[in-house]
């Protein structure tokens, strides 16, 4: 079956830690996202790419680094510089203007 | 900047009802607008997108309609049941078609 695979499930981050979240789709889609949720707020967009090797920010750029080297493939880098970093991550990939998949998302919390 | 707004932001009601979520949009020129449903700690699943030039979208029980020029849009769901207990959230896509934009939520709970 064809979707967005997310992992790890659950990551804890150490004080000055880099953590990176992976993200892997077999849709075939161009365009893939990246979103931070905290509690009872919606989505806010980190980064998003819409072909290989090329990549914007959102609007929560700052902290984050995103690559795009494979068009499966959309790790998310959650650096040192993020100071609040503890929420649930969801990545999505979307053809078009079709709606979005998303994966089951990475909660990540500090040590 | 588009803004997304979503009443109420939480929603309990008896098996059987029907109910009427509200989304609301500051700017006018989007190029679709989506329904999704979140189950807790889970991504988000895709239930209805209506295009711009589009009134309406029906699926089952579910009913999505949209006024653009009042930057409003509601979600109806028929004839609920406990397993229609989750967050619905609404989303625009802008007219460049790259940025979404979504609102908070509602948290509906259906009580059996």
């Amino acid at each position: 079956d064809g979707g967005i695979t997310q992992s790890p499930k659950y990551l804890f981050r150490k004080e000055g830690q880099n953590v990176t979240l992976s993200c892997e789709q077999n849709l075939n889609h161009d365009a893939m996202y990246w979103y931070r949720q905290d509690p009872g707020q919606g989505l806010r967009l980190i980064y998003y790419s819409q072909i290989v090797n090329d990549f914007q920010k959102g609007d929560i750029a700052e902290g984050y680094s995103v690559s795009r080297e494979k068009k499966e493939s959309f790790p998310l880098t959650v650096t040192s510089a993020q100071k609040n970093p503890t929420a649930f991550y969801l990545c999505a990939s979307n053809w078009g203007a079709k709606p979005q998949h998303f994966g089951d998302g990475t909660r990540l919390s500090i040590l | 900047k588009q803004e997304v707004t979503q009443i109420p932001a939480a929603l309990s009601v008896p098996e059987g009802e029907n109910l009427v979520l509200n989304c609301s949009f500051t700017d006018s020129a989007i190029y679709n607008l989506q329904w999704f449903r979140q189950d807790p700690g889970k991504g988000l699943t895709s239930l209805l997108l209506i295009q711009s030039s589009q009134r309406e979208q029906t699926s089952g029980r579910l009913n999505a309609s949209l006024d653009k020029s009042s930057g409003r849009s509601t979600l109806y769901i028929a004839a609920s049941q406990p397993g229609d207990s989750a967050t619905y959230l609404c989303a625009v896509l802008d007219n460049y078609g790259q940025n979404f934009v979504f609102g908070p939520g509602t948290r509906l709970s259906v009580l059996p």
